[in-house]
Order: C-alpha cells, then structure tokens, then sequence
C-alpha cells in the first residue's frame, strides 16, 4: 500500500520562483527520502533524512521531517525549467533483515521559462 | 561505481503471452533487490524485494512472479500477461546493510500489453 502521499499532485511556477511540496505518512520510519522522475525515466535520488533530523539542505533543496506530524517537505529555491518532473516522497522502513521503500504518487512539477 | 541494467526499454505484449524483464546489478553484492511497478500517472507500486539468492517477498497479490537465481540478477516473469499488466516496470537495489540507504533505479520497461 502507498505510504507518502504527496501535495499538490501537479504544481506550476515560473523560472526562478520557489517550489514547495509535501509528503505525508502513515506509520513509523526510519527515514524519509525525496526522488526526482524526469518523463519516461528512472527515479533519482535527491536527498535522504533520517528520522532525528528536522532540517537538511544540499544545494537548491532543503526538505523538513515533522515526525510528530508524519509529514515532510521538499523545497526548490530559484527554479529552472530543467527543475521540470515529478518528485516522490518515499519511506523507508525496516522490519527484521527486510528494508523497503515505500514511494507516494508523487508531485508533476512544471517550471515555465 | 555501482551500476543497474534493466531491459528491454519497451515491450509490446499480446495478451497470454508469457514475460521475462531482466534486471541486473554491477559493483556490488548482496544487495537488496525490488521490482516497481509505475502506472500513468501514479506512484511507484512495490510488487516484490529481495534480500538473497531465492528469498522473494511479494507485496501484492497478481499475476506477476519474481526470481533471483544469482545474487545480482533479478527477473520479473508472468506465465499468461493481462491487460491491467501493461505500465512502467522499475527494478532498483539498494545496500543490504543500513537501514538509511537509498534506492538506485534502472531506466524501467514500459510493458503495453494488447
């Protein structure tokens, strides 16, 4: 069963703006994880926080974990068309020997030139 | 470095034909394995991971079975496809070890079956 779901499910800005998108989740994890699809292709991975952290950047992202809130969120300053694809929040959890990601359905994100 | 094979890119299908998506991983061992499943527009659905050589764990009851005869191959297989069968089929692997690794995937299979 999907575990994050995110929001919006499709999100249009101009060049240089700022884009947010939300995750939430349902159980326990142990950490939360943000992939990038760009049409017709495999996922990529962007940024991984573990469940004691609240805050991580790297580059233009910064993405926030709320565990009392089961909710995350993936920020992208200073956008750019290239920025253009879908992002998919994804859980990661353990239980025993066996890790899974867990991945919601994901946010179309358009950035207009 | 670590890389992932998945092929072929697209497959056209009839239905009750039988599948074999391949997958294969280099650079590493004893990684844990995972078939996706991609519908238009949706999220990724968790079909079957592995953590070893023959251990399958299924996610969702279908007409889809996986395999893992060598450590770093993976295959998805179907005796008889069905329509609702055709999406976009991902294999990733990620460390076994760890419980904060991430996901590295392959360029995925888009299956129409018609």
């Amino acid at each position: 069963s999907q575990q994050g779901e995110e929001d919006p499910q499709a999100l249009s800005i101009q060049e240089g703006e700022n884009a947010t998108m939300n995750c939430s989740y349902k159980t326990s994890i142990n950490n939360l994880q943000w992939y990038r699809q760009n049409s017709g292709r495999g996922l990529v991975h962007l940024i991984l926080i573990r469940s004691n952290e609240r805050e991580k950047h790297s580059g233009r992202l910064r993405v926030t974990l709320d565990t009392s809130k089961k909710s995350s969120s993936l920020l992208i300053t200073a956008s750019r068309a290239a920025d253009t694809a879908s992002y998919f929040c994804a859980t990661g959890n353990s239980g025993g020997s066996n890790y899974k990601l867990t991945f919601g359905k994901g946010t179309l994100l358009t950035v207009n030139p | 470095s670590q890389t992932i094979h998945q092929w072929p890119a697209t497959l056209v299908q009839p239905v009750g034909s039988p599948l074999s998506l391949e997958c294969t991983v280099e650079g590493t061992s004893n990684p844990n394995l995972y078939w996706y499943r991609q519908a238009a527009g949706r999220g990724l659905q968790l079909l079957f991971y592995s953590v070893g050589i023959g251990q399958i764990s299924s996610e969702v009851p279908q007409n889809l079975s996986a395999s893992r005869p060598q450590d770093r191959q993976f295959i998805l297989s179907s005796k008889k496809l069905l329509l609702s069968d055709s999406g976009f089929y991902l294999c990733a692997w990620s460390l076994f070890l760890g419980l904060n690794t991430e996901a590295f995937f392959g360029q995925g299979t888009r299956l129409t079956v018609v």
